[in-house]
């Protein structure tokens, strides 16, 4: 079947520090991967995407590199700022493209 | 339009009342999900659509719940018999191909009182 397992929460990290959040997957096939964002009382915002393996998505300072061999698509950034405090969501889409899979999320907070 | 339109932000209802929630998709997007956040973290797939036709029901608890997505209308989502743990905030999110990323609406949080 088709699952996320991200790095339980939640994160406290002070401004310019380096992060990781780990996501891991199972899948069928080969599907496409989402990380989004979620600020409180909002809904998900796409933050960065790869839809084949060794694709990098990169998009506001964050990277992640879709590792079939790892089945795996960590989110990095270099140097946080106390705008990026939210929740953060690995998500798969099956190559059917019938639903999205998320993991449960991990909160991040930036300290100044 | 550009984004996805959810409607109403908020909505309460009585338990055993009918709530109806309504989407509108992006115009030229084929695809359209609606998620159920319980727990504050948690997305609930419930059910997904490819045009108006339903493509993926399997998270529907189809004894109260149902949803449609006919053409030149939003698309809806409704609860026969509110219960208690239906209280969640449901979002919709919508996406142009097969395999692209789907775009969220700002969600219905729905409290059953």
């Amino acid at each position: 079947g088709n699952s996320v397992t991200q790095m339980e929460g939640p994160v406290t990290l002070s401004e310019e520090a380096f992060l990781t959040i780990n996501c891991t997957y199972t899948a069928t096939g080969y599907p496409s991967l989402f990380w989004y964002v979620q600020y409180p009382g909002e809904g998900l915002q796409l933050l960065l995407k790869a839809t084949k393996a060794d694709d990098k998505g990169s998009n506001k300072g964050f990277e992640a590199t879709y590792r079939k061999e790892t089945t795996s698509f960590h989110l990095e950034k270099g140097s946080v700022q106390v705008s990026d405090s939210a929740v953060y969501f690995c998500a798969l889409r099956n190559p059917t493209g019938n639903q999205f899979y998320f993991g449960t999320g991990t909160s991040l907070t930036v300290i100044p | 339009g550009e984004e996805v339109a959810q409607t109403p932000k908020h909505l309460v209802r009585g338990e055993g009342q009918k709530a109806k929630l309504y989407c509108a998709p992006i115009k030229g997007h084929s695809y359209v999900f609606w998620y159920q956040q319980v727990l504050k973290n948690e997305f609930k797939f419930l059910i997904s659509f490819q045009n108006e036709n339903v493509f993926d029901e399997t998270g529907m608890p189809k004894e109260r719940f149902s949803a449609k997505c006919l053409p030149n209308s939003p698309c809806s989502l409704e609860i026969q018999a509110t219960k208690l743990e239906d209280s969640a905030v449901y979002f919709c999110a919508s996406s142009r191909q097969q395999n692209t990323e789907a775009f969220f609406g700002q969600g219905t949080r729905l409290t059953v009182v």
